[in-house]
């Protein structure tokens, strides 16, 4: 069965700083994976998507993520962060056509 | 930019009664999805819909769950006889495709039911 895991449940980082949110998966089949983004009383933003080839991922608002097979992950990075970025992440693995997602990371980011 | 709306934003109601949640999926998607997520947990699958059918419901989706497209733009999630632990942020998603694995699932704003 695919899974996903996201380690720490809150990330905090000064603004400017970097940002690095932990994923891994687990899938038996070369997976497709997603990041999204939950603003405080908005629904899930999809932020990036891993699906074939290029195994570094751009995606908007400066976040990327990098597809690492040997090591099962799929972190997400920006590499200076902004208040605006203070969110819960969710990190997703795609099965069949349902998603399924990890636990989240709440990012604080102070000034 | 077209998104997925969802009413209410919130609903509170009692143990036992019926609620319907409703969904305006973005006009030229054909899959449908419902998921929740409890307080403080993740977010689940429920159940996805294609061609006026389910095509993949979780264990969560038991009979107290039905989902239908009355008309050609709405989408509701009905929970007949509501529980306790019903109460969560449903959320409902849709995409162009389904089978095609990349495909992008897009998310309305979800509806937070409260059971008392």
């Amino acid at each position: 069965a695919q899974s996903v895991t996201q380690l720490g449940s809150h990330v905090s980082v000064s603004e400017g700083a970097l940002v690095l949110l932990r994923c891994n998966y687990s899938s038996s089949v070369p997976p497709y994976l997603f990041w999204y983004v939950q603003y405080p009383n908005q629904g899930l933003q999809l932020l990036l998507k891993y699906t074939t080839g290029a195994t570094l991922v751009k995606g908007i608002n400066g976040f990327e993520a990098e597809f690492k097979k040997s090591e099962t992950s799929f972190h997400l990075t920006k590499p200076s962060a902004h208040m605006s970025d203070a969110a819960e992440y969710f990190c997703a693995v795609k099965n069949t056509d349902k998603l399924i997602f990890g636990t989240g990371t709440r990012l604080q980011v102070f000034p | 930019e077209p998104e997925v709306t969802q009413t209410p934003s919130h609903q509170v109601t009692q143990m036992g009664q019926e609620v319907i949640l409703r969904c305006v999926p973005i006009s030229n998607h054909l899959y449908f999805y419902w998921y929740r997520q409890i307080l403080g947990q993740k977010v689940e699958f429920l159940v996805s819909f294609y061609n006026n059918e389910i095509s993949e419901k979780s264990e969560i989706f038991d009979d107290q769950f039905s989902v239908e497209r009355p008309d050609g733009s709405n989408f509701t999630l009905k929970i007949r006889s509501t529980k306790l632990e019903d109460s969560a942020m449903y959320f409902c998603a849709s995409s162009e495709q389904a089978l095609v694995g990349q495909e992008t699932q897009y998310f309305g704003p979800g509806t937070r039911l409260l059971v008392l």
